[in-house]
């Protein structure tokens, strides 16, 4: 496709329970960031990858959150024993270089934890 | 203090109103970006600028670095239009994230 696509779009989860959420970005774009928008919120910065190499994970909240983008196109972005205070919107977005260029973004996973 | 503030946070307006929504930033930046969000949570990027005007279509950009400002304008607006509108910008140096830091945005309804 042309655009950032994320799969699934939703996702209901049971606490406890593993999730993976996928990005498949736009063909050749170098730069993919993972964002998390709590209801209400602004999204806020996850993990940013230039290619295959995780170049920034501050933003990962806790351990049980682990990113990959083995091939430097396709990532997923994963939550071992979901917790509730996990819901929120997960958006991604590539780009076709690094800072400065413009960002193109998914149209999000909404992950409920129950 | 959030880096980025916007206001107002909800503005609802009557079709064919001139709308303006302002962002204030607190940091450097090499760019400031002006997102769309509707309900369905999909993002899309209006303008990214980091000096003077942008237009498309209705839609006006404007920033002035020296006061760390910028204001997202809508003409002859529409119930369309109606969404969150998001500022965000690209710190200009440093470490940590190399992303997008975001104001919590705006919350637009434009009335028949």
């Amino acid at each position: 496709g042309a655009g950032v696509s994320q799969s699934p779009r939703y996702k209901v989860a049971k606490r406890g329970q593993d999730v993976a959420l996928r990005c498949d970005p736009i063909s050749g774009h170098v730069s993919l960031f993972w964002y998390q928008q709590a209801l209400g919120q602004g999204p806020e910065f996850l993990t940013y990858f230039q290619n295959e190499a995780q170049l920034d994970k501050s933003g990962l909240p806790s351990d049980r959150f682990f990113a990959e983008r083995p091939e430097g196109s396709v990532s997923t972005l994963k939550i071992q024993r979901t917790q509730q205070e996990d819901s929120a919107v997960y958006l991604c977005a590539s780009s076709f270089g690094g800072r400065g260029t413009e960002a193109f973004f998914g149209q999000g996973t909404r992950l409920t934890v129950v | 203090k959030n880096e980025v503030e916007q206001s107002p946070q909800n503005l609802t307006a009557q079709e064919g109103e001139f709308i303006t929504i302002n962002c204030s930033y607190s940091v450097g930046i090499s760019a400031l970006h002006w997102l769309q969000q509707h309900p369905g949570g999909g993002i899309v990027s209006l303008f990214m600028l980091s000096s003077g005007k942008k237009k498309h279509g209705r839609l006006i950009a404007t920033i002035n670095i020296q006061e760390k400002h910028s204001s997202l304008h809508i003409t002859a607006s529409h119930p369309r239009d109606s969404a969150v509108y998001i500022c965000a910008v690209r710190v200009r140096s440093g470490g940590g994230a190399d992303g997008l830091t975001f104001g919590k945005g705006t919350h637009l309804i434009i009335q028949p």
